[in-house]
């Protein structure tokens, strides 16, 4: 039972690149979200998806897109990755939205040079 | 406002040591968490506590709804517990998770 499963788990990238951070989930959840975390720092919410079908923006989405391409999978986009977006990415999957536990992924380490 | 506070920010004790964690959080926050992120970075789920006492293994975490806390108890420490403890609730207006920022603790062999 893997949980939460994040790719890569490292990544290191030149400003302006673009890629697609990747997420999946096996608990068969319907809520999933994602985080960055900066050093020293708690983490903050970039996007979730309450339900398949449904995404909408957290606290901190610009910069960033995503889908929900199934109940399993939730992906993240840099599509013009800047400095600033250097940080460690989570991924986390809940049964519901609210009110329910959340579990995270291991993160993925992200440098933007 | 929406808060969610966590005590002391760091903690440094000697191997066997226990330890008591606080998070207190405001009236439109709800259902804690904690959580502890070891220091190779992952977040490992330790507590879903809405209100009540619940126990696993050395650490065990105590929720008073009505009076706005949760703590963290840690007994006979070892130095894998080393790392950040985070406590988070969901707040009632978006259900997002508000997350506090942590009590980073040391443990000495």
């Amino acid at each position: 039972n893997a949980g939460v499963t994040q790719t890569p788990k490292f990544q290191v990238l030149k400003t302006g690149q673009s890629m697609t951070l990747q997420c999946a989930q096996d608990m068969n959840h319907n809520s999933m979200y994602w985080y960055r975390q900066d050093p020293g720092m708690g983490l903050r919410l970039i996007y979730y998806s309450a339900s398949e079908g449904t995404t909408d923006k957290g606290e901190v989405p610009n910069g960033y897109n995503v889908s929900r391409l199934n109940k399993r999978e939730f992906s993240l986009r840099l599509e013009s990755a800047a400095p600033s977006q250097t940080s460690v990415y989570f991924c986390a999957s809940s049964e519901a939205r609210g009110g329910q536990p959340q579990h995270f992924g291991d993160g993925t380490r992200l440098s933007i040079l | 406002g929406i808060q969610v506070e966590q005590s002391p920010p760091d903690l440094i004790l000697q191997e066997g040591a226990n330890s008591t964690l606080r998070c207190n959080f405001s009236d439109s926050v709800n259902n804690l968490q904690w959580f502890h992120q070891n220091p190779w970075g992952q977040l490992i789920n330790l507590f879903y506590i809405p209100s009540g006492t619940k126990q696993n293994g050395r650490l065990s975490a105590t929720t008073v709804a009505t009076e706005r806390y949760s703590l963290l108890y840690i007994s006979s420490s070892q130095t894998t517990d080393s790392g950040v403890y985070f406590c988070a609730g969901y707040a009632d207006s978006n259900y997002q998770l508000i997350w506090g920022a942590g009590t980073k603790l040391i443990i000495k062999p």
